[in-house]
């Protein structure tokens, strides 16, 4: 059982360049959502989706886009890199159980951390 | 808005000595409380949560943390550290119920902690 998983784990970006960070779960959980690490600031959610094809923004979500076009993956793309989105970025999924719907704990993938020069 | 605040950047102890990380949080609904623990390098594991019933509850490695509802708090403890429990400690609210909120975690800005030989 994989979990979730997370690549590329380590990438280098120039300034204005574009990637995508990918993640993949296999839990079937419904629920997944994108954080960002920064020294002294905790995690800071960025974007999360409740389901395939229902996306919303979280605390920082300006300079990244998401989409969810099936269960299992949730790819954070950064259209144009800036040095502020150096940060190491981590994805998460959890699903919510019986007929009141209650949340279970996130799970959460390795990381990718991300150098913007 | 939901916040968590964890007073202690970093947390000193020597080792076989007792623990207290502290945890304070501000939520509108019925909240769901985590302690997550990150090695260096690494992603962050569950070490315990509470989401009703007992307000004392146990986790992995030794740990147990205290709801109380009156302080707003969610303390972690545990009663002698090891060299292996050095690492951060973030703890995190969220909602219990799914559309009860963002369907996303508030962290605190972690706690670091030392073990002293």
């Amino acid at each position: 059982n994989a979990g979730v998983t997370q690549t590329p784990k380590f990438q280098v970006l120039k300034t204005g360049q574009s990637m995508t960070l990918q993640c993949a779960q296999d839990m079937n959980h419904e629920y997944m959502s994108w954080y960002r690490q920064d020294p002294g600031m905790g995690l800071r959610l960025i974007h999360y989706s409740v389901g395939a094809g229902i996306t919303d923004q979280g605390e920082v979500p300006n300079g990244y886009n998401v989409s969810r076009s099936t269960t299992e993956d949730f790819p954070l793309r950064l259209l144009s890199a800036a040095p502020s989105q150096t940060s190491v970025y981590f994805c998460a999924s959890s699903y919510s159980k019986g007929q009141d719907r209650v949340n279970t704990e996130a799970f959460f993938g390795q990381g990718t951390r991300l150098t913007v020069v | 808005a939901q916040s968590v605040t964890q007073p202690d950047i970093h947390i000193t102890v020597s080792e076989g000595a007792s623990l207290e990380l502290r945890c304070n949080y501000s939520y509108g609904a019925t909240p769901y409380l985590f302690w997550y623990v990150q090695s260096p390098g690494q992603g962050l594991q569950l070490l315990l949560k509470y989401f009703s019933g007992d307000t004392l509850v146990q986790g992995i490695k030794g740990f147990e943390a205290e709801f109380k509802r009156s302080q707003s708090s969610f303390n972690l403890r545990k009663p002698s550290v090891h060299w292996s429990d050095a690492a951060e400690y973030f703890c995190a609210v969220g909602p219990s119920y799914s559309g009860g909120g963002a369907d996303g975690l508030t962290f605190g800005k972690g706690t670091h902690l030392i073990i002293q030989p």
